[in-house]
């Protein structure tokens, strides 16, 4: 079983429409939590942190289930920009490096 | 402000042959990681050095792998012999002590014939 998991998707969506992705990961040492975009033939770049208590970023909305080892994405009135892979990302306590799910590809259409 | 170096971008190669990937990570940055992403397997971490020292090495593939950091601004990922299932794309990043933002290279694209 993969340390961390997301569907892959594609997520077709229409301009405007709101869009979640979810991501569940095993490791229970698990101790920060990090959404990375990354665009086609490009290098992830980070997205957003997630914080226990949720947290907002403009049209996105992060929350972590630390009792489920769940975490979400929200994304509101997709932008067309807005189409990219969308990789769930953990780091567990003790080791530096991050563990990345296989992502979820959002194609936002017009 | 330069972000993490890789070179090359594109190297393409005959099964058998050595290859060298290179990175320099950011300046003042004293963790650096190697990571492997193909479509099968998404973003796998090969390797990650902390103040120069490899940390954690478990997921080289390999012996035909092997990484060096010599130095703080410099570190290779080398393949020795290459086969066809090395193809992928190879990301070098770098992030610091105090830093939960890891910063990637623009990646080498491998294509081993």
């Amino acid at each position: 079983r993969k340390e961390v998991e997301q569907d892959p998707g594609p997520f077709n969506v229409p301009e405007g429409a709101t869009v979640a992705f979810n991501c569940t990961y095993s490791n229970s040492a698990s101790q920060s939590f990090f959404w990375y975009r990354q665009d086609c033939r490009k290098e992830p770049k980070l997205l957003m942190s997630v914080y226990s208590s949720g947290n907002e970023d403009g049209r996105f909305t992060a929350q972590l289930n630390r009792a489920s080892q769940y975490i979400s994405l929200l994304i509101r009135d997709s932008k067309l920009s807005d189409s990219a892979t969308y990789l769930c990302v953990v780091r567990v306590t003790g080791r530096r490096a991050l563990t990345f799910g296989s992502g979820t590809r959002l194609q936002v259409q017009p | 402000d330069a972000g993490v170096i890789q070179s090359p971008r594109h190297e393409v190669t005959e099964m058998g042959q050595e290859v060298t990937l290179r990175c320099k990570p950011i300046s003042g940055h004293n963790s650096l990681f190697w990571y492997r992403q193909t479509m099968m397997r998404g973003l796998e971490l090969l390797i990650y050095f902390n103040n120069n020292v490899p940390i954690d090495d478990s997921g080289m593939p390999e012996d035909r792998f092997s990484a060096k950091m010599p130095n703080a601004s410099f570190s290779t990922l080398k393949i020795q012999p290459s086969e066809p299932r090395d193809s992928a794309v190879y990301f070098c990043a770098s992030t610091t002590d105090r830093n939960t933002e890891a910063f990637f290279g623009q990646g080498t694209r491998l294509t081993v014939v």
